[in-house]
């Protein structure tokens, strides 16, 4: 059973710049969530994708946006990065209708400067 | 809204010792779900544990247990027989039954492990 996988690892980028990042969910899973930790803080949701559609968004501006592939496989891209963007990005997944139990992917750490 | 505190910072054990994580929630409703999430170094968060609102039975997964007070609305993880391996970040989450599906987390513990 393959796990949760994010790439990249680390990216660097300037304000205004716009970043894609990726995510392929646990096998079996379709459903995904988004979670942004700045440093020394608990992570925050941004959203949730169940079968390529929306299901749940936390408070962030629209220019946090995403999809969801027909693999279930998810991308989180974020529009005009601002320098409170900089932070680990965590990717869950879970199964449908099954949301207590979400593995986590390893993140991704994005820099803006 | 809900929220989640966590209020030690950092906390420290000697090996094979007993230590408890405190966490305090706020919340209106009556059915939901509380995690422990471990967070190691190497970044990859993991449940540790989990316990539904409507079981009065504390959680107990190996070395790991809960104490659930849900009057107190508090939540405190107990690591008993700690070894260097639990050394890492330890976060409290809380999951509505209702409305949005998303974890609300706390700010963190550092659990540092003194051999």
């Amino acid at each position: 059973e393959t796990g949760v996988t994010q790439s990249p690892t680390h990216l660097i980028k300037t304000r205004g710049q716009q970043v894609t990042l990726r995510c392929s969910s646990q096998s079996g899973h379709n459903t995904v969530s988004w979670y942004q930790q700045a440093l020394g803080q608990g992570p925050q949701f941004i959203f949730q994708y169940y079968r390529e559609e929306e299901n749940g968004r936390g408070n962030f501006p629209p220019r946090f946006s995403g999809l969801q592939f027909p693999n279930y496989s998810s991308e989180l891209n974020v529009n005009a990065l601002e320098l409170d963007d900089s932070a680990l990005y965590l990717c869950a997944s879970s199964r449908g209708g099954d949301f207590n139990e979400q593995f986590f992917g390893p993140g991704t750490r994005l820099t803006v400067l | 809204a809900q929220t989640v505190t966590q209020s030690q910072p950092e906390m420290s054990v000697q090996e094979a010792e007993t230590v408890t994580l405190s966490c305090t929630y706020d919340t209106s409703e009556s059915d939901y779900y509380l995690f422990w999430y471990k967070q190691p170094p190497s970044r990859q968060m993991i449940l540790v544990i989990r316990q539904e609102a409507y079981k009065q039975q504390n959680a107990t997964e190996n070395r790991f247990s809960v104490n659930f007070q849900k009057a107190a609305k508090s939540f405190s993880l107990k690591i008993s027989d700690s070894q260097l391996g639990d050394a890492a970040m330890y976060f409290c989450a809380y999951r509505s039954a209702r409305g949005p599906p998303m974890l609300t987390f706390g700010g963190g513990t550092r659990l540092m492990v003194k051999p």
